[in-house]
């Protein structure tokens, strides 16, 4: 069984930086593009940020690029996003997900439950 | 960037009622398109990819259409479980990029 199982979302100050992490579990995790989506409170679903299977691609929304970094550890089959620089644009639940078919398409069946970030002073 | 445009907000539709979502592309982008379903506290759920193709498990009351730049899905007869949020996404160019939702509601 597919697990996605994020953490390290918390309470943080404005300019302050947050390193999300997600556990996978139940596939190969090297095989898969892995992706960060959110979605603020009440708020639709943005794409933030995916990582190629070996980490030679990244791609990001522009709202977080230069201040966040997307990388991963396929021995560890874990995914990162490490946040810079956070403003309260970026308080959200964070979804770790993975691709349905390795290769074929950024769609995602697999949801993790999510890590919520909140920056507030 | 690919900007999708999701039509109407909010549909207040009766159960057992035929509806159609719309979803539009600002250019095309094939049949690269999947969309969701979201309840309340819950995380998405994959409905169709490939503009058409349903996921596994996903009822046959759940049609999607479309290519290019405009895209439908369509629910057969609306069951008390489908009133959500429902999301069209992109997936033909970076950055990926999600429709801002329809919401079902009960008439």
């Amino acid at each position: 069984e597919v697990q996605l199982v994020e953490s390290g979302g918390g309470l943080v100050q404005p300019g302050g930086s947050l390193r999300l992490s997600c556990a996978a579990s139940g596939f190969s995790f090297s095989d898969y593009w892995m992706t960060w989506v959110r979605q603020s409170p009440g708020k639709g679903l943005e794409w933030v940020a995916s990582i190629k299977q070996d980490g030679s691609e990244k791609y990001y929304v522009d709202s977080v690029k230069g201040r966040f970094t997307i990388s991963r550890d396929n021995a560890r089959n874990s995914l990162y996003l490490q946040m810079n620089s956070l403003g309260g644009q970026d308080t959200a639940l964070y979804y770790c997900v993975r691709e349905l078919f390795s290769g074929a398409g950024n769609y995602y069946v697999y949801w993790g439950q999510g890590t919520l970030v909140t920056v507030s002073s | 960037e690919v900007v999708m445009t999701q039509s109407p907000a909010t549909l207040s539709v009766s159960p057992g009622e035929r509806v159609t979502l719309s979803c539009w592309a600002s250019q095309s982008i094939s049949t690269n398109l999947a969309w969701y379903q979201q309840k309340p506290g819950q995380a998405p759920r994959l409905l169709i990819f490939g503009a058409s193709t349903r996921a596994t498990g996903i009822p046959a009351r759940f049609s999607g259409s479309g290519s290019g730049t405009e895209f439908t899905l369509t629910i057969s007869s609306l069951q008390s479980e489908d009133f959500a949020v429902h999301y069209c996404q992109q997936y033909h160019k970076w950055p990926i990029t999600f429709g801002q939702g329809t919401r079902l509601e009960i008439k």
